[in-house]
């Protein structure tokens, strides 16, 4: 079974307006990475947090990482309708060089 | 720099016959992945190679499928002989594996695959 469930599903916002994606998991890890896929595309990396991290910031992207409720969030600030895509958290057991995709949320940003 | 290459782009073939997915990665990366995407399923990973060895094919649903990574730069999965619950969206990603926890993965435009 996947490891990464994201919460919610969809979600759908208004432009300028901040979207909060929430992703648990089961077993330890080395780090989680959340990645966005566009209609039709692949996969793109957007940001990877590493085990002894709490928080990161790439942009208008922020990460947070909580071990021990084994859970992480990620927050899209100011949207844009370019940000509509599908959102996926992928945790990266250790010892393994395997990455366990979730469900993903569907985010639609209307302009 | 080019990223990982897939190709087909687009199959549409009948059931029962030969499908073959290719799949170039990344130059210098070490590690590759092949991931199937269905609506009712999600992202799945079917297998991955280290350094041309195949290490964990537990994803591969069955007999019917197999992949081969005969030299860094090239990888095939086949499907032998496909079925129509085989059309999903595949995908091949590649990365710098350490072996303690895989870093960012850099995925393919994938290959929609139709099976009638």
């Amino acid at each position: 079974s996947q490891q990464g469930e994201e919460d919610p599903q969809a979600l759908s916002i208004q432009e300028g307006e901040n979207a909060t994606m929430n992703c648990s998991y089961k077993t330890s890890i080395n780090n989680l990475q959340w990645y966005r896929q566009n209609s039709g595309r692949g996969l793109v990396h957007l940001i990877l947090i590493r085990s002894n991290e709490r928080e990161k910031h790439s942009g208008r992207l922020r990460v947070t990482l909580d071990t021990s409720k084994k859970s992480s969030s990620l927050l899209i600030t100011a949207s844009r309708a370019a940000d509509t895509a599908s959102y996926f958290c992928a945790t990266a057991p250790y010892n393994t060089d395997k990455l366990i995709f979730g469900t993903g949320t569907r985010l639609q940003v209307f302009p | 720099d080019a990223g990982v290459i897939q190709s087909p782009r687009h199959e549409v073939t009948e059931m029962g016959q030969e499908v073959t997915l290719r799949c170039k990665p990344i130059s210098g990366h070490n590690s590759l992945f092949w991931y199937r995407q269905t609506m009712m399923r999600g992202l799945e990973l079917l297998i991955y190679f280290n350094n041309n060895v195949p290490i964990d094919d537990s994803g591969m649903p069955e007999d019917r499928f197999s992949a081969k990574m005969p030299n860094a730069s090239f990888s095939t999965l086949k499907i032998q002989p496909s079925e129509p619950r085989d059309s999903a969206v595949y995908f091949c990603a590649s990365s710098f594996a350490t072996g303690v926890g895989s870093d960012t993965q850099y995925f393919g435009p994938g290959t929609r695959l139709t099976v009638l």
